[in-house]
C-alpha cells in the first residue's frame, strides 16, 4: 500500500498570503496524484488532477506540481473561501489512499 | 451533468449489515473507461477509499475492509451498492459514492454523502 503523508498539518494564514501544501508519496504515483478540497457537509471537490491540471472551474489560482514521489499544490493568494481541509489522493493501483489532510484557516 | 445520490438507514445496529445505494443519473454505470466507489469519513478522522467496481465488472477493495466489503451493481436501475458486514462504531462515518476515471483522473467525482451511525 502506497501511503501518503501532508505538511503542515494546519496552516494559518490572512487573505492574500500564499500557501504552500505537500504531499509525500511512500513510492512513486506516477501521474496518478490528485488534490481535493473537502468543506464540512460538502462533497470532496477535485481542484487538480493527473498532478498538475486544474479541474472545470477551479480558479488559476490553485497549482499542483511535482513528480514521483513529492507533490505540492499552492494556493498563490488565499481567499477567505478556501478555508477548507486539503487532501492529496493517489489511484496508481489499488488500493487507493488518501493523505491525512492539511486545514487551511483563513484567518 | 453527472449526479450521484447516496441512500440507505442512517442508523446501523453493531454486529448488523450497513447497505448503502448510490443511484447515478447524467452518466452510466457501464461505460467503458470508468469505476464506480465508495469513500467514508469517519467523524473528526481524514478519507478513507473503500473500493470500487469497474464497468467491466471487476471489484477492488481496501485490504483493511475486504472481508466484509461487497459492492456489486444494477445496469438496470444505474445502480451500484455497498455492503459492509458485521459493523462497529468504527464504521460510524459519511459515505460518499463517485466516479473515478481510467487512465486519467480527470472524470473523478464524488456524491454529497451520506452519514451512517453504528449504533444500539
Amino acid at each position: 500500500e502506497i501511503v501518503l503523508t501532508q505538511s503542515p498539518v494546519t496552516l494559518s494564514f490572512p487573505p492574500g498570503e500564499r500557501a504552500t501544501l505537500s504531499c509525500r508519496a511512500s513510492q512513486s504515483v506516477d501521474r496518478y496524484l490528485a488534490w481535493y478540497q473537502h468543506k464540512p457537509g460538502q462533497s470532496p471537490r477535485l481542484l487538480i488532477y493527473d498532478v498538475s491540471n486544474r479541474a472545470t472551474g477551479i480558479p488559476a489560482r490553485f497549482t499542483g506540481s511535482g513528480s514521483g514521489t513529492d507533490f505540492t499544490l499552492t494556493i498563490s493568494s488565499l481567499e477567505p473561501e478556501d478555508s477548507a481541509v486539503y487532501y492529496c489522493h493517489h489511484r496508481n493501483g489499488w488500493p487507493e489512499t488518501f493523505g491525512p489532510g492539511t486545514t487551511v484557516e483563513i484567518k | 451533468q453527472l449526479q450521484l445520490q447516496e441512500s440507505g438507514p442512517g442508523l446501523v445496529k453493531p454486529s448488523e449489515t450497513l447497505s448503502l445505494t448510490c443511484t447515478v443519473s447524467g452518466d452510466s454505470i457501464g461505460r467503458s473507461g470508468y469505476y464506480w466507489g465508495w469513500i467514508r469519513q469517519p467523524p473528526g478522522r481524514g478519507l478513507e477509499w473503500i473500493g470500487s467496481i469497474a464497468y467491466s465488472g471487476n471489484t477492488y477493495y481496501n485490504p483493511s475492509l475486504m472481508s466484509r466489503v461487497t459492492i456489486s451493481r444494477d445496469m438496470s436501475q444505474n445502480q451500484f451498492s455497498l455492503k459492509l458486514t458485521s459493523v462497529t462504531a468504527a464504521d460510524t462515518a459519511i459515505y460518499y459514492c463517485g466516479r473515478e476515471q481510467a487512465l486519467t483522473m480527470m472524470g473523478d467525482y464524488w456524491g454529497r454523502g451520506t452519514l451512517v451511525t453504528v449504533s444500539s
